[in-house]
């Protein structure tokens, strides 16, 4: 069992539908990322969290370290949002991230 | 402030050629962590640098190796490349333990 669960894997919206991706992981972690990767690589950091709640424009992250859990959320969808997302945990032993699978989301005008 | 910036972006080699990656970290930042991330797939975690040693490393053979210069950037060494080597190279860098900043990656194609 991967330590990094994401789901769905693949999701197609309608614009302006609300979204929410999941991560699950099953190790200790210190913080954990939501990064997003365009097509052609680079990837962006969406937020960093350690507990609670953020939010960032339409995008809002909550993390329930306890049920080791994560969810993204995109409100009003746009095209633009079409990216794959990915949960990237930090492990409490050490500083690297471990990566979930992504969700390749595709938002349609 | 031009954030984490790799080069090349784009490099194409021979198998059994070796090649240098380069990451210049976002200012104030002091710790650079390698990833590869093969086609279709999740980043995999290389090793990471502080203090211009390697403080932990991934599950990769020791043909690839890395250093970190005073200055904070780093490189990525891969020798006798092999076409499984072939990927998207990424450089992450963040300061103690603050969010991380990608790069935009190189791809290495290795024919």
């Amino acid at each position: 069992k991967n330590e990094v669960e994401q789901s769905p894997q693949n999701l197609t919206a309608q614009e302006g539908e609300f979204i929410t991706i999941n991560c699950s992981y099953s190790v200790g972690i210190s913080a954990l990322h939501w990064l997003q990767q365009h097509p052609g690589g680079g990837i962006v950091s969406l937020f960093m969290l350690s507990s609670g709640k953020k939010k960032h424009g339409r995008l809002i992250a909550t993390i329930n370290i306890q049920e080791k859990h994560s969810s993204l959320h995109i409100t009003a969808s746009h095209p633009r949002d079409s990216a794959v997302y990915i949960c990237a945990p930090k492990k409490s032993s050490g500083d690297k991230l471990t990566f979930g699978t992504g969700t390749r989301l595709a938002v349609r005008p | 402030d031009a954030g984490v910036t790799q080069s090349p972006t784009h490099l194409i080699k021979t198998r059994g050629q070796q090649v240098t990656l380069r990451c210049s970290p976002k200012s104030g930042h002091d710790t650079v962590s390698w990833y590869q991330q093969a086609l279709g797939q999740g980043p995999q975690f290389i090793f990471q640098y502080y203090e211009e040693e390697e403080r932990q490393r991934g599950n990769f053979p020791d043909r690839f190796s890395g250093h970190q210069f005073p200055n904070y950037s780093s490189e990525l060494n891969v020798n006798a490349l092999l076409l499984g080597d072939s990927a998207l190279y990424l450089c992450a860098s963040s300061y103690r333990v603050t969010e991380a900043f990608f790069g935009q990656g190189t791809r290495l194609t290795v024919v």
